[in-house]
C-alpha cells in the first residue's frame, strides 16, 4: 500500500529565510509525486509535480522540489520565504495510471516577520 | 474557467439531518474525486468518477454516505442522516486527464451539531 508521510507537523521561519519541508513516501512502483498548497479558507493549490525526467522540478511560487529514489523523499524547498507563503503544505504520491492520490498529513508553515 | 467550483461553501446543520454538498467540475475533465479532510485523519479520498460512473468508493466511511454524478457537469455527494462526526472540509476535485493534475475546489465546511 502506498503512503506518505510529513515528519514535521509545524513549522515557523523568518520572512527571507530558506525553507524546506520534508516528505517522504512508500509505493511499489514509479510513483507520480505532488505538492499542493492550501492557503487559510482555499482550496488545494498545486505548486508543482514529478512524473519523469530530471530529478529538480521547478514550481510556481518560486517553490522546488527534488525527487531521491534512494531516500524514498521528495522534499520542498524555497530559497526566501514570503509572508504570504503562511499555508498548509500537503505531499501526495499516485499511481501513473491510477485515479488515486495519497496525502501525506500536511505541514504548516507559519512565517515570523 | 472558473474552477471547480462547490457550494455551499458553509454548512450549519443539526445531527440527524439530510446534507447535500454539490460540485461542478472544470469543463472537459472527465474525472472528478470527493475528498475529507480533518484533523485527525487528514485528508482522505472518499470516492472518484471516471465519465460519471463511479470506479472506486471504498472511501466512503458508511451507508449513509452516498454520491452521485447524473451529468458531466454536477456532483452530490449526500449524508442522511448526519451526524456530529461528519463534521469536517469537504473537497471535490476534477482532473485534466492529459496531464494527471487535479483542480480543486474551496471545500465546504460542514458542522454538524
Amino acid at each position: 500500500a502506498q503512503s506518505v508521510t510529513q515528519p514535521d507537523i509545524h513549522i515557523t521561519v523568518s520572512e527571507g529565510a530558506s525553507l524546506e519541508l520534508r516528505c517522504n513516501y512508500s509505493y511499489g512502483a514509479t510513483p507520480y509525486l505532488f505538492w499542493y498548497v492550501q492557503s487559510p479558507g482555499q482550496g488545494l493549490q498545486l505548486l508543482l509535480k514529478y512524473f519523469s525526467g530530471d530529478t529538480l522540478v521547478q514550481g510556481i511560487k518560486g517553490f522546488e522540489a527534488e525527487f531521491k529514489r534512494s531516500q524514498s523523499s521528495f522534499n520542498l524547498r524555497k530559497p526566501s520565504v514570503h509572508w504570504s507563503d503562511a499555508a498548509e503544505y500537503f505531499c501526495a504520491v499516485g499511481a501513473r495510471a491510477g485515479n488515486m492520490l495519497t496525502f501525506g498529513g500536511g505541514t504548516r508553515l507559519m512565517v515570523k516577520p | 474557467d472558473a474552477g471547480v467550483i462547490q457550494s455551499p461553501r458553509h454548512e450549519v446543520t443539526e445531527m440527524g439531518q439530510e446534507v447535500t454538498l454539490r460540485c461542478k467540475p472544470i469543463s472537459g475533465h472527465n474525472s472528478l474525486f470527493w475528498y475529507r479532510q480533518t484533523m485527525m485523519r487528514g485528508l482522505e479520498l472518499l470516492i472518484y468518477f471516471n465519465n460519471n460512473v463511479p470506479i472506486d468508493d471504498s472511501g466512503m466511511p458508511e451507508d449513509r454516505f452516498s454520491a452521485k454524478m447524473p451529468n458531466a457537469s454536477f456532483s452530490t455527494l449526500k449524508i442522511q442522516p448526519s451526524e456530529p462526526r461528519d463534521s469536517a472540509v469537504y473537497f471535490c476535485a476534477s482532473r485534466d486527464s492529459r496531464n494527471e493534475k487535479l483542480f480543486f475546489g474551496s471545500g465546504t465546511q460542514l458542522s454538524v451539531l
